[in-house]
């Protein structure tokens, strides 16, 4: 069965730094799709970023980008210019062709002023 | 932009009351999913459909009961509500098991069975 790691519980950042939320997942599907959802605090979970595993550039959006790694199965997410609105739980997601979701268990992250 | 609903959004109940969550999308998805996750914690799928009159049993076991009579709507029931199910619960849509099926989630209902 698919597995999702974030190995990382808690981070934090000072606001207008750069920040990495580390993923890796475990599969033995050649297709399949990556994503990041962001949980603010008492709000609605929503997607970041997505990835094809089938496309070799890494997907950005805004000052959101990933760092996908297929052969190590890694699939990092990249915060540029941390802002306050950022904190929150962040997921990282797989999911396969027919496949339901796999969800990792979450990193916390919090922006320092 | 996606639309999909949950209603209440806090509900505070003594043990033993039977209480339904609702979902509601409007996107016409085919698919939906009930999550459960307590407070800064992993998701557990816990029931999903793939359309009407499909529902199935997710990862982790609940005593909760699901129904898909309308496209749009995919009401959780409890039968008799205890302390154990205190957790807050999401429910989520997606289009299509061909596309990226991104998951379109609600604002979740937090559940307290006193």
């Amino acid at each position: 069965a698919q597995t999702v790691t974030q190995s990382q519980p808690e981070m934090s950042v000072q606001e207008a730094e750069t920040v990495t939320l580390s993923c890796t997942y475990d599969t033995s599907e050649s297709d399949y799709y990556l994503f990041w959802y962001k949980q603010p605090p008492s709000r609605q979970m929503i997607l970041v970023i997505r990835q094809e595993a089938y496309k070799q550039q890494n997907a950005t959006e805004n000052r959101f980008s990933v760092n996908f790694q297929k052969a190590a199965k890694s699939f990092s997410l990249k915060i540029s210019d941390s802002q306050l609105g950022d904190a929150a739980m962040y997921f990282c997601a797989y999911r396969s062709y027919g496949q339901n979701f796999v969800f990792g268990p979450g990193t916390r992250l919090s922006v320092l002023p | 932009e996606a639309d999909i609903y949950q209603t209440p959004r806090y509900l505070v109940i003594g043990t033993g009351k039977k209480i339904t969550l609702e979902c509601s999308q409007t996107m016409g998805h085919d698919k939906m999913y009930w999550y459960q996750q307590d407070p800064g914690m992993e998701l557990h799928l816990i029931h999903y459909s793939y359309g009407v009159n499909s529902t199935e049993k997710g990862d982790l076991s609940s005593e909760s009961t699901v129904s898909r009579i309308r496209t749009e709507h995919f009401p959780l029931t409890l039968e008799s509500a205890r302390p154990s199910h205190t957790s807050q619960y999401l429910c989520a849509s997606s289009e299509s098991w061909t596309s990226t099926d991104t998951q379109y989630f609600g604002p979740g209902t937090r559940l307290t069975v006193l």
